[in-house]
C-alpha cells in the first residue's frame, strides 16, 4: 500500500550494529505497529503505538526499541543487532475511528544481520 | 503459542474451481477476524473482515465464514484466478479496555493455482 511506506527495503548488517528501519504513512491514522515475519511464522507484534505519548509493547520486543516521532513516523530501532533478528519486518497503521480495526500494511523490510 | 492457525500449509486448486482456505482460533474472546493475502515481496493485503457476531460477509469473490462454537474461520474464494496465487494469512484480534492491541496471525496457508 503506497500509503504506507518503509525505508530502507532491504538492508545487510553485522552483528552488533545499531540499525533504524522507518516507518512513514500517509492515511492520517492514529495507531502504528511492528511486525516481524518468519518462514513458516506468520507475523508477530514487536511493538505499536496508539499515538505519539503512547508506546507499548508486543509478544517479542526484547532486543527493539520505537520512536513515534509525529503521529505519521514511527521508527524500530535494533540497538545491537543479532543473526536471529534476520527477518522481513513490517509496518502498519489503523483507524480506531474507521468501522473496523483493520490494518494496512507497508511494503516491507528485509534485513539480514551476519 | 500461536493461538491463531491454519490447518493447511499448501492448497493446490485448478483455476476456475472454488478455494476453501481454513483457520482455527483457540481464544475465545477474540472478537474481529480479517483475512489478508501476501503476495511474493509485498506486504499483506486486507481481503475481507468479520465481526464476532456475525457468521458470514460476503465480498466481490470471497466469503468468510466464522463458526464460534468450534472456533473456526475459513475463507472461500470463488472461481480461483492465478492472481490469486499467494499465502493468506488469518488475523484475530482481541478487544481490551476499548482498544485494539496488534493482531495475532496464523502461519498461513500458501495457495497455488493450477492451470
Amino acid at each position: 500500500d503506497a500509503d504506507v511506506t518503509q525505508t530502507p527495503r532491504n538492508r545487510i548488517t553485522k552483528t552488533g550494529k545499531r540499525i533504524m528501519l522507518e516507518c512513514s504513512q500517509t492515511k492520517g491514522h492514529d495507531r502504528m505497529y511492528w511486525y516481524r515475519q518468519d518462514p513458516g511464522l506468520g507475523l508477530r507484534l514487536i511493538y505499536y503505538s496508539f499515538d505519539v505519548k503512547d508506546i507499548n509493547k508486543g509478544e517479542i520486543s526484547d532486543g527493539y526499541s520505537v520512536s513515534r516521532q509525529a503521529q505519521a513516523k514511527f521508527s524500530l530501532s535494533l540497538e545491537s543487532a543479532i543473526p536471529n533478528q534476520t527477518a522481513l519486518y513490517f509496518c502498519a497503521t489503523s483507524d480506531p475511528r474507521g468501522r473496523t480495526d483493520t490494518q494496512y500494511f507497508g511494503p516491507g523490510t528485509r534485513l539480514t544481520v551476519l | 503459542g500461536e493461538s491463531v492457525g491454519l490447518h493447511l500449509p499448501t492448497l493446490s486448486v485448478q483455476e476456475g474451481d472454488n478455494s476453501i482456505i481454513n483457520c482455527a482460533y483457540s481464544n475465545s474472546a477474540s472478537d474481529y477476524f480479517i483475512w489478508y493475502k501476501q503476495e511474493s515481496g509485498k506486504g499483506p493485503q486486507f481481503i475481507i473482515d468479520i465481526r464476532s457476531n456475525m457468521d458470514k460477509r460476503q465480498g466481490q469473490r470471497v466469503t468468510v465464514l466464522l463458526n464460534k462454537t468450534v472456533k473456526h474461520l475459513s475463507l472461500q474464494i470463488a472461481a480461483t484466478q492465478p492472481g490469486d496465487s499467494a499465502v493468506y494469512f488469518c488475523a484475530e484480534n482481541i478487544k481490551s479496555g476499548g482498544g485494539a492491541d496488534g493482531l495475532t496471525f496464523g502461519k498461513g496457508t500458501h495457495l497455488i493455482i493450477q492451470p
